[in-house]
């Protein structure tokens, strides 16, 4: 079965430095990797994903993400919060197990962005 | 811009009465996926639909809960009777197999009192 954990329910940072938002994931195969944010009484909207090839990922808002196969990890950064990046974020894991590639989401780290 | 959208957005009933939440895919995308939030249990898939085929419906409380894809345009999440503790948003989402990226609706909050 996969498995996603987002350690922690939330993250507080102020607004221009660096943020980091942590995910691992458990997975038979090769992993398809997601980030997703979801705004107050809004859908969760796609970020950035990695299914192959270079381990840095460049997203939407100037998000990335580095997958780390040895540390099962797939972590959000950005170089400089801004108070509009505070939002829920959700890790995703899908993989081609049976060929379903089913997402399996984390419960979620809401992000405060200090001013 | 193409956008997944769901009806009703929010709907308040009472005890035992039959709810329907309706979405409209993207077009051309060949996977569908109905998903319920709550505080506690945060995101629960509920129906995951290929190509119009039910595919997993394993989250869903078969008691209560159907879904359907009765054509390309409409995905269907019926609960029959409701019950409070069905109280959630309930989203519908999109996508392709080959790119795996979701794009989900604006969801439906459900009250069931």
């Amino acid at each position: 079965a996969q498995s996603v954990a987002q350690p922690e329910d939330q993250v507080n940072v102020a607004e221009g430095n660096p943020l980091t938002v942590k995910c691992t994931y458990s997975v038979s195969g090769n992993p398809y990797l997601f980030w997703y944010v979801q705004y107050p009484n809004r859908g969760l909207q796609f970020l950035l994903k990695y299914i192959t090839g270079d381990n840095l990922v460049k997203g939407s808002y100037g998000f990335e993400a580095e997958f780390n196969k040895s540390q099962t990890s797939f972590h959000l950064k950005k170089p400089s919060a801004l108070v509009s990046d505070s939002a829920l974020y959700f890790c995703a894991v899908s993989g081609a197990s049976g060929g379903s590639y089913i997402p399996t989401f984390g419960r979620g780290t809401s992000l405060i962005v200090h001013p | 811009d193409a956008r997944v959208t769901q009806t009703p957005r929010d709907k308040v009933t009472e005890m035992g009465q039959e709810v329907t939440m309706r979405c409209q895919p993207i077009l051309g995308h060949n996977t569908v996926f109905w998903y319920r939030q709550t505080m506690m249990q945060g995101l629960e898939l509920l129906a995951y639909f290929r190509n119009r085929a039910p595919l997993d419906d394993s989250g869903m409380p078969k008691d209560r809960f159907s879904a359907e894809m009765p054509d390309a345009t409409l995905a269907t999440l019926k609960i029959q009777p409701s019950e409070p503790r069905d109280s959630a948003v309930y989203f519908c989402a999109s996508g392709l197999v080959d790119t795996g990226e979701l794009f989900f609706g604006e969801g439906s909050r459900l009250t069931v009192l």
